[in-house]
């Protein structure tokens, strides 16, 4: 399975764009970059997902690189709503490894 | 629509006690998924359903662990007997596959054993 790297903590002002980086440099021409997040005490909430091409939705917006080598997840307008363990994953065969993730802390 | 809907959220047993876990996974979902999570650490998969059928379960520890999913739907965790190290938040995921391996996951159960 593909591993990726995280930064174990970010912080981000309040309304600022917050920019969560990943490496996943082994990850397989198939292999699909999946994040989620996790706010305390809940179970972990799909944001956004992406094979090569930038995907966007109404949570976030995904950038890959075009060697797929490493990955952005951005919130445009970061809140305090946002705090949390950001995971990024490389999804192969339907699994998910989660890593630890990055904490990000947003400030007022 | 509903989404993944365990219970319970907590259970507090002692060792060597047997404790359950119950997931109902989104409608129309094929697979479901039982992770656990250890306290700072990301999920750990430990089985995966495809309908009836468990077709991952090689993280499963079989000595005290099981699950079933008999109808395709709900599905059921088991340990007996729990010990310490058993203490974690189990969770339950699925998703709809047909091309879409999207996991939407539930609340989680947080299980204390002393």
């Amino acid at each position: 399975d593909a591993k990726t790297t995280q930064p174990p903590s970010m912080d981000c002002a309040e309304g600022r764009a917050a920019n969560l980086p990943c490496n996943h440099s082994t990850i397989s021409g198939n292999e699909y970059v999946y994040w989620y997040r996790q706010i305390h005490s809940q179970g972990p909430q799909y944001i956004i997902h992406g094979l090569k091409n930038n995907e966007t939705n109404e949570m976030a917006s995904l950038i890959i690189t075009e060697d797929r080598k490493s990955s952005t997840l951005i919130l445009p307008h970061a809140t305090l709503r946002d705090t949390a363990v950001y995971y990024c994953i490389v999804e192969a065969a339907s699994k998910l490894t989660f890593g630890t993730g990055t904490r990000l802390q947003v400030t007022l | 629509e509903a989404g993944v809907v365990q219970s319970p959220r907590y259970k507090i047993i002692e060792k060597k006690q047997p404790v359950a876990f119950w997931c109902n996974p989104i409608s129309g979902h094929n697979t479901l998924y039982w992770y656990r999570q250890n306290l700072g650490q990301g999920p750990e998969l430990l089985i995966r359903y495809e309908n009836e059928e468990a077709v991952d379960d090689s993280q499963l520890p079989k000595d005290r662990f099981s699950a079933e999913r008999l109808k395709g739907v709900d599905s059921t965790l088991k340990i007996q007997p729990a010990e310490l190290g058993d203490s974690a938040v189990y969770l339950c995921a699925s998703s709809l596959d047909r091309g879409d391996d999207t996991q939407y996951f539930g609340p989680g159960t947080r299980l204390t054993v002393l």
